[in-house]
């Protein structure tokens, strides 16, 4: 079955780094599309980021473009985020999920997600 | 700003049918999915393009769309489905995911 398991969240300080990293199994991954989405503390959800399947295009919401870099290991079924300058507005749960089809806007499968707290 | 816009609250009678709305310029060009999400947990896909669910997605869930509006019906409403209801589609350039500012369902 599919899984995504995220890991790396944790409490960091504003302007400090952090990388986020997900796990997948029980599919192709090589084959997807994959994305970071994150939920700030009882507020909606907010598409963060994605990474074409074979690495060659990713995209990113304006909010967090210049600070996070988003990248793949197809060889370790692995997804990441690595997270640079980070504020006071970048804590959110942060998601790893999966497209309906390989490059699609729709997700059929996420991870339970990673906690980053940025605070002084 | 989300460039997709749902109430923020909707209240149904257990048992009854309630339509949650999403309204965007996108949603003219592109279809709108549909997550539920309880407290705690990660979202999970109820409806996908035009009207598709998920396997495990009860059937009482189905999506429907009209001009700049997207709509996901839920047909007799269970206590189980009080959740948060976000709407997602493509931005208005077609260039990447957006989602809705979500919709709290709670069943009376």
């Amino acid at each position: 079955q599919v899984q995504l398991v995220e890991s790396g969240g944790g409490l960091v300080k504003p302007g400090g780094s952090l990388r986020l990293s997900c796990a997948a199994s029980g599919f192709t991954f090589s084959d997807y599309y994959m994305s970071w989405i994150r939920q700030a503390p009882g507020k909606g959800l907010e598409w963060v980021s994605y990474i074409s399947s074979s690495s060659s295009y990713t995209n990113y919401a304006d909010s967090v473009k210049g600070r996070f870099t988003i990248s793949r290991d197809n060889a370790k079924n692995s997804l990441y985020l690595q997270m640079n300058s980070l504020r006071a507005e970048d804590t959110a749960v942060y998601y790893c999920a999966r497209p309906v089809s390989h490059s699609g806007y729709d997700f059929d499968y996420w991870g339970q997600g990673t906690l980053v707290t940025v605070s002084s | 700003s989300s460039e997709l816009t749902q109430d923020p609250a909707v209240s149904v009678a257990l048992g009854q049918t309630v339509r949650i709305t999403c309204q965007g310029d996108s949603l003219r060009s592109y279809y709108a999915s549909w997550y539920q999400q309880k407290p705690g947990q990660a979202p999970v896909l109820v409806i996908y393009g035009k009207n598709n669910r998920p396997s495990g997605i009860p059937d009482r869930f189905s999506g429907s769309s009209s001009g700049n509006t997207a709509s996901l019906t839920i047909t007799g409403a269970q206590a189980e489905d009080e959740a948060d209801y976000y709407c997602n589609s493509r931005d208005s350039s077609g260039n990447h995911p957006v989602f809705g500012g979500g919709t709290k369902l709670t069943v009376l």
